[in-house]
């Protein structure tokens, strides 16, 4: 089946600093990919989808400063947190699906909890 | 806007039971749905999706129902196993989008 995956898992980071997660399609391409961002006991939030070759479309009330996406191949999304701060502690998922339309199902990674202190 | 939620936050079941998860929708123009099971810190995992021309799929020890009249989907889920117990969420996919919208999620708790 289709495998996502991220990396790290976990972070933990001091406030002001940046961490980059990594997102990877391992047997399939992705031309589209989407990061998620869930608080603890609630639901998905979709931020961003991250599109190979231009530039992402965030959706609205997301910074496109402080999360930045790069989606430099058909394989990997990177969405990086800039300046991170306490409130930015969260889990961030991403997912893709294989066919490119929206009537297939997304694959999720098993995401990355960020601490930041 | 328009959102996915759910009734109930949390549904407890004695093992071997039929479980039954239920998801309101509110875009009359989505054609699409998910069921996602997320267990503890991990993403979410495709259970079973149904595409708006249809009103049941069956897979595995799992039923999806669609009513569009009162935008209802549900979930069953046959001889609940303690390796059910995990947080489902429904989701749709719009007509004119390949955005993932989330429900707000319920908790099945399996007791023995």
């Amino acid at each position: 089946g289709a495998v996502v995956s991220q990396h790290p898992s976990r972070v933990i980071c001091k406030s002001g600093t940046s961490v980059k997660i990594e997102c990877r399609s391992l047997d399939f391409q992705a031309t589209t990919m989407f990061w998620y961002r869930q608080f603890p006991k609630q639901s998905l939030m979709l931020m961003a989808t991250s599109n190979e070759g231009s530039k992402a479309t965030y959706e609205q009330g997301v910074e496109k400063d402080k999360f930045l996406i790069n989606h430099a191949s058909l394989t990997l999304s990177t969405l990086t947190v800039t300046s991170a701060h306490p409130e930015d502690s969260s889990f961030y998922i991403c997912s893709a699906r294989v066919s490119g339309t929206g009537d297939s199902p997304l694959h999720f990674g098993n995401g990355t909890r960020l601490t930041v202190t | 806007g328009e959102s996915v939620g759910l009734h109930l936050p949390t549904l407890s079941v004695q093992e071997g039971d039929n479980s039954i998860i239920n998801c309101a929708y509110s875009n009359s123009a989505s054609d699409y749905f998910i069921w996602y099971k997320q267990e503890s810190g991990k993403g979410p995992q495709f259970i079973i999706d149904i595409r708006s021309n249809m009103d049941k799929r069956q897979g595995q020890r799992v039923t999806v129902l669609l009513n569009k009249t009162v935008k209802h989907l549900s979930l069953q889920i046959a001889a609940t196993q303690p390796g059910d117990s995990a947080v489902y969420f429904c989701a749709e996919n719009g007509l004119r989008t390949d955005k993932l919208i989330f429900g707000t999620g319920t908790r099945l708790q399996v007791f023995p």
